[in-house]
């Protein structure tokens, strides 16, 4: 099994801050992608990132896959009540001739008015 | 379309009793997921269809869990002889890959939250 380790697990902060939150592997991933999942929901996807050392943007969300596919970075900038949930990371790991997302543990995140 | 649909949302039922959940995913998928997430955790893969092809099973998925996806639409998973550990929220995905694709996102359903009692 190939794991993911996502830090930190909680996060309680105010409305207007900067956070990162970050997702580690040993095992190479060809793709990484990231979800918010709100309580009592589905995750719900956010972006899939392919290329080593990828930079995309969502608004005030950017993500970067590291240069090796080992690992991931979520930032927020300014963050908003809205924000809030929990922030889960999914690397594609090849097994039996598929692509089988596997998930971190995830960082619940809250932000507060 | 309105996304994966999944049925019922909510089921409690007493231990040692069956139970069945439907997840409808999006017409044009050929990928089906489901997976099982417990409270602080994240979700953790049980199986995975390519059409009605069950490609791929976790050794999460003990004897008493089968799945099936008969005309690859719509896939069941059953529970047998359900026991307190089995409760949480089973998740279900659908993906649109063509199979050795990994660049493809995931959409998952509301899920179906299980209480054994």
């Amino acid at each position: 099994t190939q794991l993911l380790e996502q830090s930190p697990q909680f996060l309680s902060i105010q409305e207007g801050e900067n956070l990162t939150v970050y997702c580690n592997s040993s095992s190479v991933f060809s793709s990484l992608q990231w979800y918010r999942q709100e309580p009592g929901e589905g995750p719900v996807l956010l972006v899939t990132v392919v290329t080593g050392g990828e930079v995309k943007k969502l608004k005030r969300l950017t993500f970067q896959f590291g240069d090796a596919r080992k690992d991931s970075s979520l930032h927020i900038t300014a963050a908003q009540p809205g924000d809030t949930g929990l922030y889960l990371c999914a690397g594609a790991a090849y097994s039996g001739g598929s692509y089988i997302p596997t998930f971190g543990r995830g960082t619940s995140l809250i932000v507060h008015p | 379309d309105t996304g994966v649909s999944q049925n019922p949302r909510h089921k409690i039922t007493k231990r040692g009793q069956n139970v069945t959940f439907r997840c409808d995913p999006i017409s044009e998928h050929n990928r089906l997921y489901w997976y099982r997430q417990t409270l602080g955790q994240g979700p953790e893969f049980l199986t995975y269809f390519q059409n009605e092809a069950q490609l791929e099973k976790s050794r999460l998925l003990s004897d008493r869990f089968s799945a099936e996806r008969p005309k690859g639409s719509f896939s069941t998973l059953e529970i047998q002889r359900t026991e307190q550990g089995d409760s949480a929220m089973y998740l279900c995905a659908s993906s649109p890959a063509a199979r050795g694709d990994s660049s493809y996102g995931y959409t998952f359903g509301s899920g179906t939250r299980l209480t054994v009692v």
